[in-house]
């Protein structure tokens, strides 16, 4: 089967680091997408991970094992606008794309 | 960057009715549409995959009687949700890609509300 992991919630001071880590069993692997989805809206691209290794792009950063099927997206110098549901997905052998629950993340003041 | 749209952005139906929603990519052509459906608090599920000129390979468990897809041109996708229940309410998205990029160009979605 194809099971997509990640936590249902966490919670992060504005100014701090937080970590959102994604475990994945899929079907083949085609790359991993991490994608911020607020309430009501479609989820916006963040980043993006076909070998492993850690991405940097500004504040947000994503790595990637793929031997241990396992990815994280780091946020830095958090704000009060990064409180959204972030997604992880992961593109399987048929090109599709397998979505996570999505972790809920709530910035505090 | 690309641009995906979607139109209406909210629909409120009655039962027993069909809605159409539109998906269209602005500035690019999309060889490959997908549509989602995503219930509260839940993450997006697949319903189908809809290919410029053929027939939409739907998901295990989506009926493609009830959710008829048409792609007829490489920048329209079309989801018609046939005699529509309350259970169908959703916010249902589409995304585009272009042939041999790995990316997806997500839709701003629709909410479907069927009384």
């Amino acid at each position: 089967g194809q099971n997509i992991d990640q936590p249902t919630e966490m919670t992060a001071t504005e100014g701090a680091i937080v970590q959102i880590n994604c475990t994945y069993q899929t079907s083949g692997f085609n790359g991993l997408f991490w994608y911020q989805q607020h309430a009501g809206e479609a989820p916006t691209f963040l980043s993006y991970n076909v070998l492993d290794g850690l991405e940097e792009k500004g504040r947000f950063s994503s790595f990637l094992s793929r031997s241990k099927g396992y990815s994280y997206l780091l946020l830095k110098e958090l704000q009060m606008k990064d409180s959204a549901s972030y997604l992880c997905a992961v593109r399987n052998q048929g090109g599709k794309l397998i979505f996570g629950q999505g972790t809920e993340l709530s910035v505090k003041p | 960057g690309a641009v995906v749209s979607q139109h209406p952005s909210r629909v409120i139906c009655k039962s027993g009715t069909s809605v159409k929603i539109e998906c269209r990519s602005l500035d690019f052509q999309a060889t490959t549409m997908f549509w989602y459906r995503q219930f509260p608090k839940q993450s997006l599920m697949l319903m189908a995959t809809s290919n410029e000129g053929s027939k939409a390979t739907y998901e295990q468990g989506v009926e493609k009687d009830k959710f008829l897809i048409n792609h007829a041109s490489l920048t329209l996708s079309t989801l018609t949700v046939t005699s529509a229940h309350p259970e169908d309410s959703s916010f249902y998205i589409c995304s585009a890609r272009v042939q041999g990029s790995y990316e997806q160009y997500f839709g701003p979605g629709t909410r479907l509300t069927v009384t």
